[in-house]
């Protein structure tokens, strides 16, 4: 079972704000990076470190971290934001950036 | 722009050995500062992590596949490389490679295409 816990299905109005979670006790001490996947393609890095977008990641992606979770928000959905997203951070370890979250498939309404 | 491309056999005999092999461009695995991973998601989920290299050749696996798991590195043709052998049915997944970034802010920030490999007699 992952060490990275994330709720299956989000859904989100159209231009409404949706924020996205990611919950695991590395948490505590790392960083969350989050990925973008559409159908198909192969997974796109958009927030990683305290909450850092990569070039050409909109400025609506942002990512913060409280406790034992992290939290990607986005602000103002588009229908192309409509994917599967993912957390990522090292294992119980604190070695390897080893733990996918489950996946959270979000849906804009 | 660091590109990275995977190519290996599409179909695999049930306990054979996979072999999957990355090539990178646009920037040079020896540079350092980066883990050379595989990744994997089977049809219809998550992703799983396989394993990473550094360019010197140290290696780290997931426990769950380590005994079947080998990651090698050829920085003169600037690829790396995946087998995985015994492999089963449940071994059937699209596999990623990707560039993971050494660090505090770590992430895995280019990754190639993916490529499918099926395994079935």
């Amino acid at each position: 079972s992952s060490e990275l816990t994330q709720d299956p299905a989000v859904s989100v109005a159209l231009g409404q704000t949706v924020r996205i979670t990611c919950q695991g006790d590395s948490l505590r001490s790392y960083y969350a990076s989050w990925y973008q996947q559409k159908p198909g393609q192969a997974p796109v890095l958009v927030i990683y470190g305290k909450n850092n977008r990569p070039s050409g990641i909109p400025d609506r992606f942002s990512g913060s971290s409280s406790g034992n979770t992290a939290s990607l928000t986005i602000t103002g959905a588009q229908a192309e934001d409509e994917a599967d997203y993912y957390c990522n951070s090292r294992d119980s370890s604190g070695n390897h950036l080893g733990v996918f979250g489950g996946g959270t498939k979000l849906t804009v309404l | 722009q660091v590109q990275l491309q995977e190519s290996g056999p599409g179909l695999v005999k049930p306990s054979q050995t996979l072999s999957l092999t990355c090539t990178v461009s646009g920037g040079s695995i020896s540079s350092g500062g980066y883990y050379w991973s595989w990744i994997r998601q089977h049809p219809g989920k998550g992703l799983e992590w396989i394993g990473y290299i550094y360019y010197s050749g140290t290696t780290y696996y997931n426990p769950s596949l380590k005994s079947r798991v080998t990651i090698s590195v050829d920085t003169s043709k600037n690829q790396f490389s995946l087998k995985l052998s015994s492999v089963t049915a449940a071994d059937t997944a699209v596999y990623y490679c990707a560039r993971g970034v050494i660090g505090p802010r770590g992430s895995y920030d280019y990754w190639g295409q993916g490529t499918l490999v099926t395994v079935s007699s």
